[in-house]
């Protein structure tokens, strides 16, 4: 079963329009950590946000937010006045510790990218 | 300073040759790690060292043989590699991986690998 889904594969914004990015995860564990990464063409994974499962405060930074969700297991990100420069593919990855062995490992979602359109 | 460098940038190789990637962080991270990435896939884990010691290798061919020479540097040795191990390769680092979920895994940039 897959424990990180972000459904939507691709997403064509024009510049300057809003857009949400959805994540739903899928856990057992009552204490555990959701990232959002992006993915410019280059290659390079750039951390953008860590939220434990204990926090549930929305989060903003500049023109990026994020709305986690317990009761939906969700965890979106919305860019506001989206620029040109957005134009990557975003992961949302789950951070938790496995019931049957104990190792910590970080499930990346199938990710989606996002082109901005000038 | 989150900087992860990776080198080199690309890679090509024949399938009977021996190359190297290399790592290093100097933000005095004790957790390193290993990373393949196909092409529209999310970065799969290969291999796990924590304090210099390899504590996770998740089943990776043993034609791939990393190595941590000290905190700082970690090396991914290529031998006899196959047109499907073709991929980018990331390598990313943590303040420490026993600490916890909550460590913050920060990545390079990649080496683009292609096998022939």
């Amino acid at each position: 079963a897959q424990k990180v889904t972000q459904a939507q594969t691709e997403i064509s914004v024009v510049e300057k329009e809003d857009v949400t990015l959805d994540c739903v995860y899928e856990t057992r564990d009552t204490t555990y950590y959701l990232f959002w990464y992006k993915q410019p063409p280059s290659g390079e994974l750039v951390f953008l946000i860590r939220r434990n499962s204990f926090d549930e405060q929305n989060e903003i930074s500049g023109r990026y937010s994020w709305n986690f969700q317990k009761s939906t297991s969700s965890f979106n990100f919305t860019i506001t006045a989206s620029q040109v420069v957005d134009s990557a593919v975003y992961f949302c990855a789950l951070s938790e510790a496995d019931r049957d062995t104990g190792r910590r490992a970080l499930t990346f979602g199938s990710g989606t990218r996002l082109q901005v359109q000038p | 300073d989150t900087e992860v460098t990776q080198t080199p940038k690309h890679l090509v190789m024949g399938m009977t040759n021996k190359k190297s990637l290399k790592c290093e962080q100097h933000m005095g991270h004790r957790a390193m790690y290993w990373y393949k990435q196909k092409a529209k896939k999310p970065p799969e884990l290969m291999f796990v060292y924590s304090y210099e010691k390899l504590s996770i290798n998740e089943s990776v061919p043993s034609r791939f043989s990393p190595e941590c020479p000290n905190s700082s540097l970690l090396n991914l040795h290529l031998h006899a590699l196959q047109p499907e191990d073709s991929a980018l390769y990331l390598c990313a680092s943590s303040q420490d991986e026993v600490g916890g979920l909550q460590e913050t895994q920060y990545f390079g940039p990649g080496t683009r690998l292609l096998v022939l």
